[in-house]
C-alpha cells in the first residue's frame, strides 16, 4: 500500500482481556518496528523485524507482550490479559533495510479499563 | 535514565521568525540523529537526519546542527510557518543503525507558531 496501515485505530478493552493489534507496512520494506507512546512520554521501541525474523524480543515491556510477522508483510502484536499501564498509542514503522527514516502508521490508541 | 532529552516540552515562535528546537545526548555510541515531526492523531513524519560525521545538515527551511563535544544537537526551522506546529521528536541510533537497537526517542517538543 501507499503507506503503512494499522487496524484497529482505537480499542477499547476491559483489564484482564488479550488483545491484537495489526501493522501492515509499505509493500517491498523488509525491516519493521513497533513502537509504543504512553501520556507524556517519548516514543518506546519495542522490537524489530527483519523480514519475518525478531533478533531480540528484549525490548517487549513483559511476557504477556508478543509479537509475530508472516510473509514478511503483515504483524501482529498481542497483548495478553492486558493491564491499564498498557494503556498507550501503539505505533509501526517499516523501512527498506539499512535506511534510518522510518515510515510511521497513525497508531492504535488501546485504551486498558 | 533517558538517553535522549528535550528539556522544552513546549516552544512558541512567532510566524516568520526562527524556531530553534534542542535535544542533549547521553549515550556517546549515538552516531546518527534525527528528527520527526508529528500531527494530532497521526504518525510522526521523518523530517531530516544528521551522521556524526556532519555538524549541519540543511533542507529547505529545515537545518539541524550536531556539536558532539556538548552531545547536543539543535532544530532550526527559518521562516516558521504555520503548518510547523507540531510536536517534534529528537531521535538517536548506534552503530546498528537504527536495526534491532531501535531509535530512541526524546519526549518531543511541541511547537506553536503564533500568527
Amino acid at each position: 500500500g501507499a503507506g503503512v496501515s494499522q487496524s484497529p485505530s482505537n480499542k477499547v478493552t476491559e483489564k484482564g482481556k488479550d488483545v491484537e493489534l495489526r501493522c501492515d507496512p509499505i509493500s517491498g520494506h523488509t525491516a519493521l518496528y513497533w513502537y509504543r507512546q504512553s501520556l507524556g512520554q517519548g516514543l518506546e521501541f519495542l522490537i524489530y523485524f527483519q523480514g519475518n525474523s525478531a533478533p531480540d524480543k528484549s525490548g517487549l515491556p513483559s511476557d504477556r507482550f508478543s509479537a509475530e510477522r508472516t510473509g514478511g508483510s503483515v504483524s501482529t502484536l498481542t497483548i495478553q490479559r492486558t493491564q491499564q499501564e498498557d494503556s498507550a498509542v501503539y505505533l509501526c514503522a517499516s523501512s527498506l533495510v539499512g535506511a534510518y527514516g522510518y515510515t510511521f502508521g497513525s497508531g492504535t490508541r488501546l485504551t486498558v479499563v | 535514565d533517558q538517553q535522549v532529552k528535550q528539556n522544552s516540552p513546549s516552544l512558541s515562535v512567532q510566524e516568520g521568525r526562527i524556531s530553534i528546537l534542542n535535544c542533549d545526548y547521553t549515550n556517546s555510541m549515538f552516531d546518527y540523529f534525527l528528527w520527526y515531526k508529528k500531527y494530532p492523531a497521526e504518525g510522526p513524519t521523518f523530517l531530516i537526519s544528521i551522521s556524526s560525521i556532519k555538524d549541519k545538515n540543511e533542507d529547505g527551511r529545515f537545518t539541524v546542527f550536531l556539536n558532539k563535544s556538548a552531545k547536543h544537537l539543535s532544530l532550526h526551522i527559518v521562516p516558521s510557518q504555520p503548518g510547523d506546529s507540531a510536536v517534534y521528536f529528537c531521535a538517536a541510533s548506534g552503530a546498528s543503525g537504527g536495526g534491532a537497537d531501535g531509535l530512541t526517542f526524546g519526549k518531543g517538543t511541541h511547537l506553536i507558531i503564533q500568527p
